[in-house]
């Protein structure tokens, strides 16, 4: 069965990075996109992009360009999401979603998630 | 890209029905037939239940519909059952082939 496991809970510092890693299974893994979601307390759902884990391509929102890094390790099917200069305001929990249609399709990157990772909470304080 | 405008709350009794809108764009909704509905509970991740307007992926419920009219998307929940309560997200595929959510709506299974 497939299966997303991302790594656990991260208190930062304003100003410092974090890197957070999701464990793929149960599927090809480069044969579908990984999406970044994020949803801030009492708040909605935020894409922050995708990434292509054959190509390595990326494409990411507008406004985490510049601060967000997408990659992969296709040799233990795990994608990360660092995300750099930290503030109050990127507290949230962190999901990774598979995307519903593989990279063949015209589709793939359209942003359907048919799995989900449990959500790493990040926690931002000095 | 700003996000989609969905009604902060809707209510209903177990058995009637419910319908959820999810307003656009020509830049979004509007110029694609890629809007997907999600099903969150207080805690846990979000779960398709709705994909391209009015697919639905194994597993859900066929309580569950959708649709699309213009740059305005729904979803109806017929017959409505405890277990629907929860937060619910549409999403689209956008003109700069990004993605966007809906603000959220929270259901309430009187």
């Amino acid at each position: 069965q497939v299966q997303l496991v991302q790594s656990g809970a991260e208190v930062k510092k304003p100003g410092a990075s974090v890197k957070v890693s999701c464990k793929a299974s149960g599927y090809t893994f480069t044969d579908y996109y990984l999406h970044w979601v994020r949803q801030a307390p009492g708040q909605g759902l935020e894409w922050m992009g995708w990434i292509n884990p054959k190509s390595g391509g990326t494409s990411y929102a507008q406004k985490f360009k510049g601060w967000v890094t997408m990659t992969r390790d296709t040799s233990i099917t795990t994608a990360y999401m660092e995300l750099s200069t930290l503030t109050s305001d990127d507290a949230a929990v962190y999901y990774c979603a598979k995307s519903y249609y593989s990279n063949v399709e015209v589709a793939a990157a359209t942003g359907t998630f048919d799995y989900w990772g449990q959500g790493t909470l990040v926690t931002v304080s000095s | 890209q700003s996000a989609l405008t969905q009604p902060a709350s809707v209510s209903g009794s177990p058995g009637q029905s419910i319908t959820i809108s999810c307003t656009g764009t020509t830049s979004d909704i509007g110029g694609y037939n890629y809007v997907s509905w999600y099903q969150q509970h207080p805690g846990k991740a979000p779960k398709l239940m709705i994909f391209d307007v009015n697919n639905r992926p194994s597993g859900v419920p066929d309580r569950f519909s959708g649709s699309k009219s213009g740059n305005t998307a729904s979803l109806t929940i017929s017959g409505l059952q405890a277990e629907d309560d929860g937060d619910y997200y549409c999403s689209s595929y956008t003109s700069s082939s990004t993605q966007v959510f809906g603000t959220g709506t929270k259901v309430t299974v009187l």
